[in-house]
């Protein structure tokens, strides 16, 4: 499975857009795109997945850059409760995911 | 509702004691597996199952064992549990539909090995 790199760390105003990136340039031509989240602790919670075009759901938008090659979680509308760790994961299935580190994003009022 | 269980939440033991967390989950779901979380090393893979009597290690398997003779539960048993196994656990199911894939985590073990 490709790596990724995400920023360490970053914060965001609440009610604000939180734009969160992600290089993947190793990817391949199917591997799939899987951004997560964890709260303090908690298990990990699916936001939303995607191949080569953009994604909406309830939660969050994905865009993915023409050549695959890095991508952008949008949460249009943060609130507190968007405190959390955020994983972009790189996957040819949902069967194996490898977490890395990911970006601790801080929402504050 | 849709869930994975885990159980228990938190557990102090000690080094040689054997144990068992188990795991169920009811959206019946084929694949299930476990991963444990380590400061600085993220969550990683221990075992997964892709169904009933199917089982494969993951990245970090030793030390561990699992069972699958039903559907809905995965247990994580430690044999002989030490200390470096102390570690936050989470079981998780997947369900996959077309290009849909999405894991289910449960709420996560604590165990501490003393």
């Amino acid at each position: 499975d490709a790596k990724t790199t995400q920023p360490t760390s970053m914060d965001c105003a609440e009610g604000r857009a939180a734009n969160l990136p992600c290089n993947h340039s190793t990817i391949s031509g199917n591997e799939y795109v899987y951004w997560y989240r964890q709260i303090h602790s908690q298990g990990p919670q699916y936001i939303i997945h995607g191949l080569k075009n953009n994604e909406t759901n309830e939660m969050a938008s994905l865009i993915i850059t023409e050549d695959r090659k890095s991508s952008t979680l949008i949460l249009p509308h943060a609130t507190l409760r968007d405190t959390a760790v955020y994983y972009c994961i790189v996957s040819l299935n949902d069967y194996k995911l490898s977490f890395g580190a990911g970006t601790t994003v801080t929402v504050r009022a | 509702e849709a869930q994975v269980t885990q159980n228990p939440r938190y557990l102090i033991t000690v080094t040689g004691k054997k144990l068992t967390v188990t795991c169920s989950q009811n959206m019946n779901h084929e694949y299930m597996s476990w991963y444990r979380q380590d400061p600085g090393l993220g969550l990683r893979q221990i075992y997964y199952s892709m169904n009933v009597e199917v089982t494969d290690k993951g990245d970090v398997p030793e030390g561990y064992k699992v069972s699958r003779k039903e559907k809905r539960n995965f247990p994580l048993i430690l044999e002989s549990p030490s200390p470096n196994q102390t570690s936050l656990y989470f079981c998780a199911s997947v369900v996959v539909a077309g290009s849909y894939n999405e894991q289910f985590f449960g709420p996560g073990t604590r165990l501490t090995v003393l």
